[in-house]
């Protein structure tokens, strides 16, 4: 098993430019999540999923959009990047429909110039 | 709002020493408590916690939940230089459709020869 994996590592965006992170697992995990991390601010829930065709907003959901068309996949948007979504962005998933015990992704650190 | 707080914000020890994290959280709907260490990149899950009082044990690591006095402590016996690391506990809530998870800011605790 690959785990969770997201594409790509690094990504430098200007002002206003649109981009998708991607983030897949194989283990058959109904629910996945997408965090932020920001020096200081620990980890911060941007969306997250329960199934394929359920989504719903975690803490800092503005300026970014989320789709869940497969179990298997569950890309982040974003839309008009600015600077202050510059940020180490991590996807997770877990067994079942709860959160408990998430495997995170090796992470995507984003710098929007 | 949902908060979770950690103590201290860093630490630095020497190699054997005992060391004990704190973390504190005012929630609602709390289901569960989790600990997680963060090297170099994605989060690795240590614990989860969700009776009150039952110590959880890995190894040098051991955790407990005092849900009456909402707080948790992750205790590391004979430190040794591999624990450095970030350490997160997160609050697993439910929201009525799906739980999610809010993250303190971490321990970042580091281990000297």
């Amino acid at each position: 098993n690959a785990g969770v994996t997201q594409t790509p590592k690094f990504q430098v965006l200007k002002t206003g430019q649109s981009m998708t992170l991607q983030c897949a697992q194989d283990m058959n995990h109904e629910y996945m999540s997408w965090y932020r991390q920001d020096p200081g601010m620990g980890l911060r829930l941007i969306h997250y999923s329960v199934g394929a065709g359920i989504t719903d907003q975690g803490e800092v959901p503005n300026g970014y959009n989320v789709s869940r068309s497969t179990t298997e996949d569950f890309p982040l948007r974003l839309l008009s990047a600015a600077p202050s979504q510059t940020s180490v962005y991590f996807c997770a998933s877990s067994y079942g429909r709860t959160a408990y015990e998430q495997y995170f992704g090796p992470g995507t650190r984003l710098t929007v110039t | 709002e949902d908060k979770v707080v950690q103590s201290p914000l860093s630490l630095v020890v020497h190699e054997g020493d005992t060391v004990t994290l704190n973390c504190s959280y005012e929630v609602t709907n709390f289901r569960s408590l989790l600990w997680y260490k963060q090297e170099k990149k994605a989060p690795t899950f240590l614990f989860m916690l969700t009776s009150s009082g039952i110590e959880k044990k890995s190894g040098r690591l051991s955790s407990i939940l005092d849900k009456k006095e909402l707080f948790s402590i992750l205790n590391i016996t004979a430190t040794q230089t591999g624990d450095s690391a970030i350490y997160l506990c997160a609050a697993v809530t439910y929201t009525g459709t799906a739980s999610k998870l809010t993250f303190g800011t971490g321990t970042r605790l580091q281990v000297t020869l």
